[in-house]
């Protein structure tokens, strides 16, 4: 296993297109969370899943933006009529539930947007 | 609601010297905290962990961070930099008592070391 992939790794659009990113997790890793970074912030949650259940959705998910983990393994985001405040590193990450205290996140290395 | 700070934008030390990056929390309950590492155009890396037990956690790289729960602080430290030690660091935290809840990440750190 070589650890979370994301795909692309940059994604250049212009306002008004839309976008899909794609993140495998770790095969055994039943939980898989997406967030948001932004220059000089932290990651930012954005929704998370448990298997292909979407179990919480932060604030920060309007409803230009969706996500899907259709069973239980890898997870797309879209997002439709990108406008330049979406451009921003969106990282995956996944944990084992069980696990998760103790191992924490792992996370893959980013799709980078960038909206012109 | 849990929050980090980290009040520190940028900390700058010289190669050797030991160094501090500050962290504080707030939670509801007792906190799962935990220090990640970001170099450049890469995800996070972790770092090192508090669950429960010693105070003071070890991790990778010759890192360590010690958990002060009267100061609700979670700060790293290394004996001694690297230049390679240069890189944004993230502190982290969950509140045991909230579940599932996602971790919430400070603003980060750039630690920049000189030679």
């Amino acid at each position: 296993d070589t650890g979370v992939s994301q795909d692309p790794r940059h994604k250049i659009t212009k306002r008004g297109q839309n976008v899909t990113f794609r993140c495998d997790p770790i095969s055994e890793h039943n939980r898989l969370y997406w967030y948001r970074q932004t220059l000089g912030q932290g990651p930012e949650f954005l929704t998370y899943f448990q298997n292909e259940a979407q179990l919480e959705k932060s604030r920060l998910l309007s409803d230009r933006f969706s996500a899907e983990r259709p069973k239980g393994s890898f997870s797309t985001l879209e997002i439709q009529r990108t406008e330049q405040g979406d451009s921003a590193m969106y990282l995956c990450a996944s944990s084992q539930g069980t696990g998760e205290a103790h191992y924490g996140y792992t996370f893959g290395s980013g799709t980078r947007l960038t909206v012109v | 609601a849990q929050s980090v700070a980290q009040p520190e934008d940028q900390v700058n030390v010289a190669e050797g010297n030991p160094l501090t990056v500050k962290c504080t929390y707030s939670v509801s309950g007792n906190p799962y905290l935990f220090w990640y590492v970001q170099y450049p155009n890469r995800g996070l890396q972790f770092l090192l962990k508090y669950i429960t037990g010693d105070n003071l956690v070890k991790g990778s790289y010759g890192f360590e961070a010690e958990f002060n729960k009267s100061q609700t602080s979670f700060h790293l430290k290394k004996p001694s930099a690297l230049v390679s030690d240069s890189a944004l660091y993230f502190c982290a935290v969950r509140d045991i008592l909230s579940g599932n809840t996602p971790l919430v990440f400070g603003k980060g750190t750039r630690l920049s070391v000189i030679a």
